[in-house]
């Protein structure tokens, strides 16, 4: 049950692309298409981005995509907004019904 | 409009325990696993526990194992974390969310604080 690993902190300005990669194990993002991704602005509960490796629920923006390759996954966030600054979690369904999230990153729009 | 409100949240000694509750609305309560997930302040997202639609299976993370129990009452549309010999380390914003293949909503959370 160890956190998945993601870079502490990305940046980029406006308009630019960013991704966040997520590193797990075969008994969690490369054993399951159950990753998920989550932005969270200071002081608000976690909002749901990504789902599935790469579905977007209603309301989210295209800008933000989802990616996986063996135990790692990714997010990318296209054409890099203001509003995107924020700490972003990865999260996998792990064997024996467990759920892992990852340390977590920070996107800093410059 | 789908809702989680948790409460039960607030200071306790180190050994001593909590409960914590989630009201949900909106939904049919019954037909979700729900779980809870923690933040301790300034750190990252960690999964506490999950319960199926029944109440029939429940899964820990390693850390809570023994020492946490979670409920439901389908009747009362309510969630629930029973939190016995609380830990410093247990400190945290503890939030409910319904759990399909993700975490889509999400509680406010509650503020847990383990200090003598």
């Amino acid at each position: 049950q160890s956190a998945l690993t993601q870079p502490r902190s990305v940046s980029g300005s406006p308009g630019q692309s960013v991704t966040i990669s997520c590193t797990g194990t075969s008994s969690d993002v490369g054993g399951y298409n159950y990753v998920s991704w989550y932005q969270q602005h200071p002081g608000k509960a976690p909002k749901l981005m990504i789902y599935d490796v790469s579905k977007r629920p209603s309301g989210v923006p295209d800008r933000f995509s989802g990616s996986k390759s063996g135990n790692t996954a990714s997010l990318t966030i296209s054409g890099l907004q203001a509003e995107d600054e924020a700490d972003y979690y990865c999260c996998s369904y792990a064997d024996s019904s467990f759920y892992v999230f990852g340390t977590g990153t920070k996107v800093t729009v410059l | 409009e789908v809702q989680l409100v948790e409460s039960g949240g607030g200071l306790v000694q180190p050994g001593g325990s909590l409960r914590l509750s989630c009201a949900a609305s909106g939904f049919t309560f019954s037909s979700y696993w729900m779980s809870w997930v923690r933040q301790a302040p300034g750190k990252g997202l960690e999964w506490v526990a999950n319960i199926k639609q029944d109440g029939s299976e429940e899964y820990y993370v390693d850390s809570v194992k023994g020492r946490f129990t979670i409920s439901r009452d389908n009747a009362r549309n309510s969630l629930y974390l029973q939190m016995n010999s609380l830990r410093a380390e247990d400190t945290a914003v503890y939030y409910c969310a319904r759990q399909e293949v993700a975490f889509v909503y999400w509680g406010q959370g509650t503020l847990v604080t383990v200090s003598s």
